[in-house]
């Protein structure tokens, strides 16, 4: 079945240090991928998503790009701020002609950032 | 404003006492499901619904009912709680109509302790 592996955390980064949390995953055919993150006390909020090879999805100063060949979605950030700390969550959704967003998300065991000022 | 509104956001309750967690979307999606969360793995899905009277298994649905009457409501009842349900549980909601773009919404949560 599919499934999504995230880079363990916890993630304790300093105020504009450069950031990458490693997502890979198994699935069948071409599934669309996903960033979600949830800040504390709330719900999971899209931060960023790809529905095909190559594509690269950004948003706040985050980026991951869809690689097929080596099956992975890592997100990164070039230089972070203390509201950036959440928990990050890869997920996928099994693939469709052109991508899609509805349907169940498998979701990576998520990975909790902290950065301090 | 578009949202998925999640009820109680809090419960401590005990062993067998029948619980419903409500959540209503008002966006008019077909798509709701139900997932859990809890540390280490992720979430996993419990329920979902394609549209009214269409609901499915996910992951994880033992314990768990779901039902979908009208289209903007999909409750989760626990019908016997116990300890081991003890976790945090979203709802999310999504349309399969339109751009494939539209992002899944989620609710805000609901934190259930199970004594």
């Amino acid at each position: 079945g599919n499934s999504v592996t995230q880079m363990e955390g916890p993630v304790t980064l300093s105020e504009e240090a450069f950031l990458t949390i490693n997502c890979t995953y198994t699935a069948t055919g071409y599934p669309s991928l996903f960033w979600y993150v949830q800040y504390p006390g709330e719900g999971l909020q899209l931060l960023l998503k790809a529905t095909k090879a190559d594509d690269k999805g950004s948003n706040k100063g985050f980026e991951a790009t869809y690689r097929k060949e080596t099956t992975s979605f890592h997100l990164e950030k070039g230089s972070v701020q203390v509201s950036d700390s959440a928990v990050y969550f890869c997920a996928l959704i099994k693939g469709g002609a052109g991508g899609t967003s509805y349907g169940k998300l498998t979701f990576g065991q998520g990975t909790i950032l902290t950065v301090h000022p | 404003e578009a949202q998925v509104t999640q009820n109680p956001r809090y419960l401590i309750t005990v062993t067998g006492k029948k619980l419903t967690v409500t959540c209503s979307q008002n966006m008019n999606h077909e798509y709701m499901s139900w997932y859990r969360q809890d540390p280490g793995l992720g979430l996993r899905q419990i329920y979902y619904s394609m549209n009214v009277e269409v609901t499915d298994k996910g992951d994880v649905p033992e314990g768990y009912k779901v039902s979908r009457k009208e289209k903007r409501n999909f409750p989760l009842i626990l019908e016997s709680p116990s300890p081991n349900q003890t976790s945090l549980y979203f709802c999310a909601s999504s349309s399969y109509r339109g751009p494939s773009n539209q992002p899944q919404h989620f609710g805000d949560g609901t934190r259930l302790s199970i004594l």
